[in-house]
């Protein structure tokens, strides 16, 4: 079946110290993105990817990065100069980055809750 | 930018009666989009609503979208419990061809029996 992977679900992370979260997808879906979600709160856009190699900041890009080598995957790296990183991380991917004759929905992966100690 | 607004925040009601929630949003989009998120979980697109006077039905769940009031309904009949969970509303900026969206804060609903 096609979906979104993203690894791992539950990741603890000490003050000062570089994470990595994982994004896979299998949907052969050119766009992808990270949203941040805080208890509460709605989504917001850290960073997306229309093609491979191109990526673009959201509103809340300071203190993360990404990088798209491959379709596939869309990895997201939470630096130690992001100051709250404490929240489930949601990656999503969708068939086009831009389009205005389709629906083009997004389909999100099952999420990474980071805590920080 | 776009600015989504969802009302209310947390909903309250009891099994077998009806409500609406509501989504505002601040700029010109041709289209918007539904999501339900049950706890702990990702989301899960409900509705696509792609121009004005949409309106898109699946089981007990109903949604509509005027882009001349900038406003998208949810409309829940009859509800179950298998309804509560936490509902977004989201759209595209504008201003251009991307689909990255912007969510609203989420409407809590919980259906007590």
């Amino acid at each position: 079946d096609g979906g979104i992977t993203q690894s791992p679900k539950y990741l603890f992370r000490k003050e000062g110290q570089n994470v990595t979260l994982s994004c896979e997808q299998n949907l052969n879906h050119d766009a992808m993105y990270w949203y941040r979600q805080d208890p509460g709160q709605g989504l917001r856009l850290i960073y997306y990817s229309q093609i491979v190699n191109d990526f673009q900041k959201g509103d809340i890009a300071e203190g993360y990065s990404v990088s798209r080598e491959k379709k596939e995957s869309f990895p997201l790296t939470v630096t130690s100069a992001q100051k709250n990183p404490t929240a489930f991380y949601l990656c999503a991917s969708s068939i086009e980055g831009s389009d205005y004759s389709g629906a083009n929905v997004l389909t999100f992966g099952a999420g990474s809750r980071l805590t920080v100690l | 930018e776009l600015k989504v607004e969802q009302n209310p925040l947390f909903l309250s009601m009891q099994e077998g009666k009806n409500y609406t929630i509501y989504c505002n949003y601040s700029t010109t989009s041709d289209r918007l989009y539904w999501y339900r998120q049950d706890p702990g979980k990702s989301l899960e697109s409900l509705f696509v609503l792609l121009s004005n006077g949409a309106v898109k039905q699946e089981g007990r769940l109903m949604a509509s979208l005027d882009t001349k009031a900038r406003l998208s309904t949810l409309h829940i009949t009859a509800a179950v419990h298998d309804l509560s969970a936490t509902y977004f509303c989201a759209g595209p900026p504008g201003g251009g061809a991307t689909n990255k969206l912007i969510f609203g804060t989420g409407t809590l609903l919980a259906v007590q029996p």
